[in-house]
């Protein structure tokens, strides 16, 4: 079966750095993109960043442009989100999601982490 | 950016009673509308897509209906395990985007 099993995550400074991790099974992890999907305590759901599944395009949410930085390792069922330059408000649970398209990008997602939470405080 | 929006907020209805949600969208979406549903300390799980398709293992008291940027997701007859947070996305237009959600209670 689809899992997906996320790691990193913790509590941060403003200002520093932290990179999650997704490790895929039971799937073809590299005809899939994928993405991260973050929450707000207490807050909806907001898109993060895509890769495709090829790791050839990337795509970002404004909020995190620049400062984020999405990647993958097809050899190691791996996606990556790096983030930098972290703000109180990127405070949130972090989901990576599968995209529900094979070769190409349908923008939603039918398989999920089971998510960590990102912390930065002072 | 299309902005969702979703009604009720909340929605507090018994255990057999039928459930009907909203979301509107500012723009058309044609059929691009995505349903979720989101149970405490769980990540979301997908309902719906395309407007009216249930994905894998969706039982069939959940339906989706609606085009343009008119949606609704139906519960037929609710069961204890279907009291949630449900939210609505879309994938028309970049970014995708979320619903504020309508969480479903217990009466």
């Amino acid at each position: 079966q689809v899992q997906l099993v996320q790691s990193g995550g913790g509590v941060v400074q403003p200002g520093r750095s932290l990179r999650l991790s997704c490790a895929a099974s039971g799937f073809t992890f590299s005809i899939y993109g994928m993405h991260w999907v973050r929450q707000a305590p207490g807050k909806g759901l907001e898109w993060v960043a895509l890769i495709s599944y090829d790791g050839i395009n990337k795509h970002y949410a404004d909020a995190v442009t620049g400062r984020f930085t999405i990647s993958r390792d097809n050899s190691k069922n791996t996606v990556f989100l790096q983030m930098n330059s972290l703000r109180v408000e990127d405070t949130a649970v972090y989901y990576c999601a599968r995209d529900r398209g094979w070769q190409v990008e349908l923008q939603y997602f039918d398989n999920w982490g089971q998510g960590t939470l990102v912390t930065v405080s002072s | 950016e299309i902005v969702l929006t979703q009604s009720p907020a909340t929605l507090s209805l018994s255990p057999g009673e039928r459930a009907t949600l909203s979301c509107r969208a500012s723009q058309s979406v044609t059929t691009y509308l995505t349903w979720y549903q989101q149970k405490p300390g769980q990540a979301p799980r997908l309902l719906i897509f395309d407007a009216s398709n249930r994905a894998t293992g969706i039982p069939d008291r959940f339906s989706g209906s609606g085009s343009g940027t008119d949606f609704t997701l139906t519960i037929s007859s609710l069961e204890p395990e279907d009291f949630a947070v449900y939210y609505c996305q879309q994938r028309s237009d970049w970014p995708p985007s979320f619903g504020p959600g309508t969480n479903v209670d217990i009466k």
